[in-house]
Order: structure tokens, then sequence, then C-alpha cells
């Protein structure tokens, strides 16, 4: 049964890097299926933010794509955010999630996510 | 790329079914049948209800179905449930290989 975790920071400064890790057991994270991130502003709706797959195809939302970098290490079956240039709005509960491949296809919805992390922006 | 629209809340009396709605655009919803619902509860993770627009996973109850006309896609819970008074947000693919959630439906079982 996969399980994902995710740890890092709960507090960083205006203007500088998010920095999280997402942790996948139960599962290779070489296997078929995309991993991405999500993020909940608190009180506020889920905004998707990107997706890796483990060749290293990654996919942004437009809105954060000149501020986000999404990686992976496939030796230690975690992937990684990292969101530059933080504000307060970037404040928000942080998901990581498996994206699903269904008979080679990529089928774009999220079938296991993490309990989440919260992150918040302050000096 | 802007989020999909969902009402902000909806209710029901236990036992009857309730419908709601997200809408998008000829871009996400309209063009594509890879519409996903997610469940959840306050200070949990969302939980996955329905994909590629009307298909459920194994292990969600059948009161739960999905349905699509145009550009608006909608959720349907059948003998409502005190129990499933929770969040709801819908997911679209958006082209690009990008995707889009809605900003939420509040669902009240009175």
């Amino acid at each position: 049964q996969v399980q994902l975790q995710e740890s890092g920071p709960g507090l960083v400064k205006p203007s500088e890097t998010l920095s999280l890790t997402c942790t996948v057991s139960g599962f290779s994270i070489t296997s078929r299926y995309y991993w991405g991130w999500i993020r909940q502003p608190p009180g506020k709706g889920l905004e998707w933010i990107g997706t890796i797959y483990h060749r290293g195809n990654t996919y942004y939302n437009p809105s954060l794509k000149s501020r986000v970098t999404i990686s992976i290490d496939t030796s230690k079956n975690q992937f990684s955010l990292q969101l530059r240039s933080v504000s307060a709005t970037d404040t928000a509960v942080y998901y990581c999630a498996r994206d699903v491949v269904l008979e080679e296809v990529h089928a774009y919805y999220f079938d296991s996510w993490g309990q989440g992390t919260l992150v918040t922006v302050s000096s | 790329q802007s989020a999909l629209t969902q009402p902000a809340s909806v209710s029901g009396s236990p036992g009857q079914s309730i419908t709601m709605s997200c809408t998008g655009t000829n871009s996400d919803v309209g063009s594509f049948n890879l519409v996903s619902w997610y469940q959840q509860y306050p200070g949990k993770a969302p939980d996955l209800l329905i994909y590629e627009v009307s298909k459920r996973p194994s292990g969600v109850s059948n009161r739960f179905s999905g349905s699509k006309s145009g550009n608006t896609a909608s959720l349907t819970i059948s003998g409502l449930q005190a129990e499933d008074e929770a969040q709801y947000y819908c997911c679209s693919y958006a082209g690009s290989s990008t995707l889009v959630f809605g900003g939420g439906t509040k669902l009240t079982v009175l």
C-alpha cells in the first residue's frame, strides 16, 4: 500500500525559497505513475502546483511556473518541491500525491495523498 | 487558466439526493473526459471519489456518481448520510499537461 509523507520547514521567510520533500513508501517511484504537488491556503481551495515523472518530465501550473522547480531522487524514492521568492500568499498546506497512469496513459487524477504539511511564510 | 466554478455550498436532508456542479470552459471540462472529484474532511487530505468523469475507485460507495454535459461536470450523492458532510472539489485536465481545481463546495447534511 503506497504511503506519501511530506517533510520540510514549517516556517519560511518572505523572499526566500520554500523546499519540501515527499517520501514515497510501499511503491516504487520509478513505476509508471506520475507524482504531484498540490497546495491549499488556510480556509481556501486546492491549487495544483505541478507534476513530475520519474524520467524527469515536469509540468507546472502556468501561474507558478516562473518560481517552481520539482525534482525527483529515484535512489531515495523521493520527489521534491522548490518555490522561490515566497510571500505571505504562499502560506498553505502543501500536499504531495500520486498521479495515476492507466494502461500506459496519464489519467490526471490523484489516488493517494500525503497528510499535508503547513508552511507559513512570515518574518 | 482560471479555477473551475463550484457553488460555495449545497445542503440536503438524510436520505435525499443532491447534485453539485463544476463549471469550466471548452478548454478544460468541455474538451476532455478527465474530470475527477475529491472529498475532504476538515484537517484531512482529500480523498478520491470519482475519476474520468464517472468512474468510481474500488471502495467508494455507489451512492456517489459523476456525469458531464458540455462545460459542466456534476457530482450526485444519493441516499445522503451525515458522514457525507464535507468539502468537495472537482478537478479537470486543462491541456498541455496541466490541471485545474474548482473552488470547492461545502455540503451540509441538515
